[in-house]
């Protein structure tokens, strides 16, 4: 049981490459996010998935694109990176809303 | 929007001692309350939380207690240990929003032996 799986851990772009943060996991929840962690900042809300088939924009969607591609994978996808994100980003899941999150390890992405 | 303010942004503690961290949100319609413990490049992990129909809860050395006429609540570690140093985050999220929550901007503990 790995719990909410994101990938790459660590990522350096140019300024204008694309990527996409895969995140996958396997508790079976039906709610998945995005949220990215700058210093002072807390956690922000990128994009969320309240259920299989549906995505929603958070407090900082511009800039980004997510998929829900099942259940278990919401990916999060940079199609022109700026160095404003520059960021930790972090995946995680819930049974549903309003319970608590699982995160994901995260990814440190710097844009150069 | 939805805003959740928290205070203060550091603290620093005697080991032994006990700390408070205060949060104030801003939609009245919020229901869930949960606070996260993140140690230096870890993930965030969830320590405790509190329902709107609930004034406090406890779990050893840790609580949380919700005034809802005033929008906010309290983080209180008692018997503070080194191992409690960490950056600790509340956050509010409320029915029929998919779930998402609005996070404080931090707290950074530290417990000093």
């Amino acid at each position: 049981n790995a719990g909410v799986t994101q990938t790459p851990k660590f990522q350096v772009l140019k300024t204008g490459q694309s990527m996409t943060l895969q995140c996958a996991q396997d508790m079976n929840h039906n709610s998945m996010y995005w949220y990215r962690q700058d210093p002072g900042m807390g956690l922000r809300l990128i994009y969320y998935s309240a259920s299989e088939g549906t995505t929603d924009k958070g407090e900082v969607p511009n800039g980004y694109n997510v998929s829900r591609l099942n259940k278990r994978e919401f990916s999060l996808r940079l199609e022109s990176a700026a160095p404003s994100q520059t960021s930790v980003y972090f995946c995680a899941s819930s049974v549903q809303g309003n319970y608590g999150y699982t995160f994901g390890s995260g990814t440190r992405l710097t844009v150069v | 929007g939805e805003n959740v303010e928290q205070h203060p942004s550091t603290l620093s503690v005697q080991e032994g001692d006990s700390a408070v961290i205060k949060c104030t949100y801003s939609d009245s319609a919020s229901n869930y309350f949960p606070w996260y413990k993140q140690e230096l490049g870890k993930r965030p992990q969830l320590i405790i939380d509190i329902r709107s129909n609930v004034g406090e809860k406890k779990d050893q050395r840790i609580a949380v207690t919700l005034n809802k006429t005033a929008k906010h609540f309290s983080l209180h570690i008692t018997e503070t240990q080194p191992e409690d140093s960490a950056v600790y985050f509340c956050a509010a999220s409320w029915d029929n929003q998919g779930g998402k929550l609005i996070f404080g901007q931090g707290t950074e503990l530290s417990v000093k032996p």
